[in-house]
C-alpha cells in the first residue's frame, strides 16, 4: 500500500527563516501532490498542489514545492517564514490504479514560529 | 469560507450514545470525504462517496457508518460512542477523484 512519509514532526524556526518540510510517498505510478496547511483552529487549506507539468510549483503566502519523481519527493519551501505561517502542514498523495484512485496523507509537520 | 457545511460545529455527548454529523459538499462536488482528527491519532481517512456510492474506506470502525444521499450531502454516522471517539470530524469534498480537496470547519465530537 503507498504510504506518505514526513519525517519532521516538529519544526521550530525564527522569523525570516528558510523552511523546507520534507515528503516522501512510495507509490512508482502516475501521482498527484498537494500540500495542505492548517492554522490553529481552523480547517485544513490547501498551499499548492501538482498534477503535471514544470516540476516547480508555487502556491498562496510566497510557499513553493518541487517534486523530484527520482526521489519520490515533493518538499515545501519558504525562503522566509513569517511568524503567521505557524501552523501544522500536511502533504497529501493521489495514486492512481486502473480506475481507483487513493488519496493519502502524511502524519503532518507542526511548524512554530518565534517572533 | 471553502464552501463546504459540516453541523453541528460543536456536539458534547455520553458514552453509549450515537450521534450524526451533516455534511454538505460544494455545488458542484460529486465526491465526499470523512477524516478524523484526534491529538494522538493525527488525520485519519475514514470513507469516501462518489455520487452516492462508496468510493473507498479508511480506518472507520463498524460502530461508524455514513451515506451520502441523491442530494450529494453526506451523513456520518457515530454510535455507542466511548470516550475516544472524542475528536474532530471533518468532511471534505472534491469535483474530480483524484483533484483538491475542499475541507469543512469540523463537527468537534466531546464524549464524556
Amino acid at each position: 500500500a503507498q504510504s506518505v512519509s514526513q519525517h519532521n514532526h516538529h519544526v521550530i524556526l525564527s522569523e525570516a527563516a528558510s523552511l523546507e518540510l520534507g515528503c516522501n510517498y512510495s507509490y512508482g505510478g502516475t501521482v498527484n501532490l498537494f500540500w495542505y496547511v492548517q492554522y490553529p483552529g481552523q480547517h485544513l487549506q490547501l498551499l499548492l498542489k501538482y498534477f503535471s507539468g514544470d516540476p516547480l510549483v508555487k502556491g498562496i503566502k510566497g510557499f513553493e514545492a518541487e517534486f523530484i519523481k527520482s526521489k519520490f519527493s515533493f518538499n515545501l519551501r519558504k525562503p522566509s517564514v513569517q511568524w503567521s505561517d505557524t501552523a501544522e502542514y500536511f502533504c497529501a498523495v493521489t495514486t492512481f490504479s486502473g480506475s481507483a484512485r487513493q488519496l493519502t496523507f502524511g502524519s503532518g509537520t507542526q511548524l512554530t514560529v518565534l517572533p | 469560507d471553502s464552501g463546504v457545511t459540516q453541523t453541528p460545529k460543536h456536539l458534547i455527548t455520553a458514552t453509549g450514545q450515537r450521534v450524526t454529523l451533516r455534511c454538505s459538499p460544494r455545488s458542484g462536488d460529486l465526491s465526499v470525504y470523512w477524516y478524523q482528527q484526534s491529538l494522538d491519532q493525527g488525520l485519519q481517512f475514514l470513507i469516501q462517496y462518489y455520487n452516492g456510492e462508496e468510493r473507498a474506506k479508511g480506518n472507520i470502525l463498524e460502530r461508524f457508518s455514513a451515506q451520502q444521499f441523491p442530494d450529494l450531502h453526506s451523513e456520518l454516522n457515530l454510535s455507542s460512542l466511548e470516550l475516544g471517539d472524542s475528536a474532530l470530524y471533518f468532511c471534505a469534498s472534491s469535483h474530480l477523484e483524484a483533484g483538491e480537496l475542499f475541507f469543512g470547519e469540523g463537527s468537534r465530537l466531546t464524549v464524556l
